[in-house]
């Protein structure tokens, strides 16, 4: 299995600049989530879904958009990047009532200049 | 709101040595308990998954326990290796808020020969 799949691996934008970040699981998880991973502030949740057309915010959200069209897929929508939104970010999914618990992604480490 | 603290921040022991990384929470009502690793610059890793009714799990040398009433748990590490280095993250699947998981900033741990 492919488990969760994030690209690009990494990505620069200039300020001001939007872009997708996109996160595909092939485990039929109803779960996904994005957090970012900061130095010295670990990792903060950033949006989540429970389920195709359910999507909640988390902690840090703004800046951030995200959609949940299919079961798969979960992109992460910057609207207008910011050198704040430098960061690593991951993606993770969950199934309900999952006894194997969160598989996240291997990241994208995004720098905004 | 659902806090996790991790103690220690870091620790740097010789190898061969038995290690505990503490964890706790603030909200016991968790669905789930998961222990991470992350190297640097990489990836979370899924180590050890307790779920609520479980008090303890083990996997090889780790052996992480549960204790829902007061908050806790611990990882255990047996005769630590140098290829232990990592750092580890302890977070919790809070059953009223499905879809998600709360972490602590993690236990940065340096095994030395």
């Amino acid at each position: 299995n492919a488990g969760v799949t994030q690209t690009p691996k990494f990505q620069v934008l200039k300020t001001g600049q939007s872009m997708t970040l996109q996160c595909a699981q092939d485990m039929n998880h109803e779960y996904m989530s994005w957090y970012r991973q900061d130095p010295g502030m670990g990792l903060r949740l950033i949006h989540y879904s429970v389920g195709a057309g359910i999507t909640d915010q988390g902690e840090v959200p703004n800046g951030y958009n995200v959609s949940r069209s299919t079961t798969e897929d979960f992109p992460l929508r910057l609207l207008s990047a910011a050198p704040s939104q430098t960061s690593v970010y991951f993606c993770a999914s969950n199934s309900h009532g999952g006894n194997y618990g969160y598989t996240f992604g291997s990241g994208t480490r995004l720098t905004v200049v | 709101k659902q806090e996790v603290t991790q103690i220690p921040a870091a620790l740097s022991v010789p190898e061969g040595e038995n290690l505990v990384l503490n964890c706790s929470f603030t909200d016991s009502a968790i669905y789930n308990l998961q222990w991470f690793r992350q190297d640097p610059g990489k990836g979370l890793t899924s180590l050890l998954l307790i779920q609520s009714s479980q008090r303890e799990q083990t996997s090889g040398r780790l052996n992480a326990s549960l204790d829902k009433s007061s908050g806790r748990s611990t990882l255990y590490i047996a005769a630590s290796q140098p290829g232990d280095s990592a750092t580890y993250l302890c977070a919790v699947d809070r059953g009223s808020t499905l879809g998600r998981l709360y972490f602590g900033r993690g236990t940065q741990l340096t095994v030395w020969p």
